[in-house]
């Protein structure tokens, strides 16, 4: 079955400075792969997504890159501000009638004032 | 906007005891998934059902069981709580194959003593 692993595990940057969130899947036949933001105590919620049609999307200040050669996907959060604090989830799926979705084990982001 | 409703915030339990978790959503959807998140470990899958009367297990079913009697309805049983599965369990949504975005409930925080 598809595993997901995420690095960093922590991340701190200062606020204004750029982030980078690392995932890789083991599963080539994975076609999807969005990421979530949870606050805390909050639900996760869908931030960015990509399909492997792709190798690049963006969205304001969030993008995220794909590499389906090597298996790694990353999202890239510039100009951070202190409302990016939260836990990071990426996750990876084959699109059809059935996916099953599965995460990797989360990045908390700090960012310093 | 989507609905996904878990029937309890917090539940307390005794080893041993059958644990019924809720989960409702008011979209239609016909994905819903079930997910334990701890610490360092991220969302792992229990079950997810593409269809009613079907389910498909994740990557930890065991000591979990599902009921998928009605669209809207999604159960998550523990047939003999043990003090292992104290966790925050996340429900979810999606309507496929339109789109892939989870919709999460806002989790219900499980102690088994």
């Amino acid at each position: 079955g598809e595993n997901v692993e995420q690095h960093p595990s922590t991340l701190s940057v200062q606020e204004g400075d750029s982030a980078v969130i690392k995932c890789t899947y083991s599963d080539s036949a994975s076609n999807y792969f969005p990421w979530y933001k949870q606050e805390l105590g909050k639900r996760p919620q869908l931030i960015i997504d990509i399909r492997s049609n792709v190798g690049e999307k963006k969205d304001q200040r969030i993008a995220v890159t794909l590499n389906k050669t090597a298996k790694h996907f990353s999202l890239h959060i510039t100009e951070t501000q202190p409302e990016d604090s939260a836990v990071y989830f990426c996750a990876a799926s084959t699109y059809s009638s059935a996916s099953k979705i599965i995460f990797g084990s989360g990045t908390r982001l700090s960012i310093r004032p | 906007d989507v609905k996904v409703t878990q029937s309890s915030r917090y539940l307390v339990k005794r080893t041993g005891e059958k644990v019924f978790l809720e989960c409702v959503q008011d979209m239609d959807h016909e994905n819903m998934f079930w997910y334990r998140q701890d610490p360092g470990l991220g969302l792992r899958l229990i079950y997810f059902s593409y269809d009613v009367k079907m389910k498909e297990k994740g990557d930890i079913p065991e000591g979990y069981s599902v009921s998928r009697e009605k669209k809207e309805r999604f159960s998550l049983i523990l047939e003999s709580a043990s003090t292992n599965q104290t966790s925050m369990y996340l429900c979810a949504s999606s309507l496929v194959p339109k789109n892939e975005k989870l919709f999460f409930g806002s989790g219900t925080q499980l102690s088994v003593l």
